[in-house]
């Protein structure tokens, strides 16, 4: 059974970098086809892709935030970790973690129960 | 604003089928073939319900279909269920070098 949990800070100040970590079980990064990404959701808006890793450390970024994000893994942890640079208050979101496979076309189809993230002084 | 269009609402009543358009551009749902729709619960993670436009992962109902026409998607919810009640999104992702992965703005499903 493939799962995933995120983990990180509540509270981050304006200005300060986010890390997140991504705990996977039940799979590993050096599944050929097995991909990680992040997806954001503000309180009461919509869904929105941040980033994207797959097994042969091909990496994707959103194209608006690309300069504020890094991806990387870290197979003997089976973690995959977000970092988001000089947060700020619109950053305030639910921030899940999902799994998906190079043949499900970019779908995401198992997700993290999400980690709330508020960008406050 | 989200670069897949999505109407804010759709209701029907138990029973009927209801269809949520996901309207994008030749940049991504007309020429690729990577669409999906998620389901998501107040207070929940979303659902992947249909990828590759028209596929369903294994235990999803087969009373969700997807398709495709042109630059638009679409999500059908035939035998609408009281169970349906929830947010639905639309994915697809983009051509251009981006790659980027987009979501449309959500769609709420109310079930009269």
């Amino acid at each position: 059974q493939i799962t995933l949990k995120e983990s990180g800070p509540t509270l981050v100040k304006p200005t300060q970098t986010l890390t997140l970590t991504c705990t996977l079980s039940g799979f590993s990064l050096t599944s050929s086809g097995a991909g990680v990404g992040w997806i954001r959701q503000p309180p009461g808006k919509a869904l929105e892709w941040l980033a994207l890793i797959y097994w042969d450390d091909d990496k994707r970024y959103s194209s608006s935030l690309k300069n504020r994000l890094t991806i990387t893994k870290d197979i003997s942890k089976n973690q995959v970790v977000l970092t988001m640079t000089n947060m700020d208050p619109v950053d305030t979101a639910t921030y899940y973690c999902t799994h998906t496979v190079v043949i499900m076309k970019d779908a995401f189809d198992i997700w993290g129960q999400g980690t709330t993230v508020i960008v406050s002084s | 604003q989200s670069a897949l269009t999505q109407p804010a609402s759709v209701s029907g009543s138990p029973g009927q089928s209801i269809t949520i358009s996901c309207t994008g551009t030749s940049s991504h749902v007309a020429t690729y073939n990577f669409v999906s729709w998620y389901q998501q619960y107040p207070g929940k993670a979303p659902k992947l319900i249909i990828y590759g436009v028209t596929n369903r992962p294994s235990g999803v109902s087969n009373r969700f279909s997807g398709s495709k026409s042109g630059d638009t998607a679409s999500l059908t919810i035939s035998g609408l269920q009281a169970e349906d009640e929830a947010d639905y999104y639309c994915s697809s992702s983009t051509s251009g070098g981006t790659l980027d992965v987009l979501f449309g703005g959500g769609t709420k499903v109310t079930v009269l």
